[in-house]
C-alpha cells in the first residue's frame, strides 16, 4: 500500500517567516494529496489539496507543490501568524482513489 | 449547518463489551470513512465507504466492523474491544468523486480497560 513520510516532525518559526513542510510518497500512481491542519483538541480541517495533474496550487498564504518525478509534495505557508500554530498532516490517496494514507504530522509553532 | 456528527464524544468501556460509535452527515456525501489517531502515528484509515452498501478496508481494519445502510450514517462497530483499541476516532465525509476526507466529525475518545 501507499506509504507517506513527513518532515520535519516539529518546526519553529518567528511570526512573519515562511514555513515549509515536506512529504514523500511511495506509490507512483497516487493521484490526490490533501493537507490538514489540526489545532490542539480539535478535529482535522482540510486546508488545501492538489491532484497529480497539477504542479502547484495556491490559496492566499498557503500553497502546495507537487513533484511527481521525485514523488514528493510540500506545503508552504508565507507570512506566518501565531494562529497558524497547529499540527499539519499530509496525505496521499491510492491509485484507485479510494483510500487515504496520512503522514505522521508536523507540529508548527509560530512565535510572536 | 453542514456537519458530521459523532456520538458519543467520550466512552470508557471494558474489554469484550460490544460498542457502536455513530457517525452521521447531512451533506448527502457519497464517501465516508473512519480513522483512528494515536500519538506519534498520525491518522490511520480503518474503513471507508464509497456509497450505500459499498464498504472496504483501510489500513487498520482488524477488530472493527462498519455498515452503510443509509447514505447519511456510517457506524463503527467494535464487537469485542481490547485495550489496544484505546484511541481517538474520527469519522469523515466527502462528495465523491472529489476529496476523500473533506469534513471531519468532532471525534470520539475511546478508552478500553
Amino acid at each position: 500500500g501507499e506509504n507517506v513520510e513527513q518532515h520535519p516532525s516539529t518546526l519553529s518559526v518567528q511570526e512573519g517567516d515562511s514555513a515549509v513542510i515536506k512529504c514523500t510518497y511511495s506509490d507512483s500512481a497516487s493521484n490526490y494529496f490533501p493537507w490538514y491542519k489540526q489545532e490542539l483538541g480539535k478535529r482535522p480541517q482540510l486546508i488545501i489539496d492538489i491532484r497529480s495533474n497539477v504542479g502547484e496550487k495556491k490559496d492566499q498564504r498557503i500553497a502546495v507543490t507537487l513533484n511527481k518525478t521525485a514523488k514528493h509534495f510540500s506545503l508552504h505557508i508565507t507570512e506566518t501568524q501565531p494562529e497558524d500554530s497547529a499540527v499539519y498532516f499530509c496525505a496521499g490517496s491510492n491509485s484507485g482513489y479510494s483510500t487515504l494514507t496520512f503522514g505522521k504530522g508536523t507540529m508548527l509553532l509560530v512565535s510572536p | 449547518e453542514a456537519q458530521v456528527t459523532q456520538n458519543p464524544r467520550y466512552l470508557i468501556t471494558v474489554t469484550g463489551k460490544k460498542l457502536t460509535v455513530t457517525c452521521s452527515q447531512n451533506m448527502n456525501h457519497e464517501y465516508m470513512s473512519w480513522y483512528r489517531q494515536d500519538p506519534g502515528l498520525g491518522l490511520r484509515q480503518i474503513y471507508y465507504s464509497m456509497n450505500v452498501e459499498v464498504t472496504d478496508k483501510g489500513d487498520v481494519p482488524e477488530g472493527y466492523k462498519v455498515s452503510r445502510k443509509e447514505k447519511r450514517n456510517f457506524p463503527l462497530i467494535l464487537e469485542s474491544p481490547s485495550p489496544n483499541q484505546t484511541s481517538l476516532y474520527f469519522c469523515a465525509s466527502s462528495p465523491y468523486p472529489g476529496t476523500l476526507a473533506a469534513f471531519f466529525g468532532q471525534g470520539t475518545r475511546l478508552t478500553v480497560v
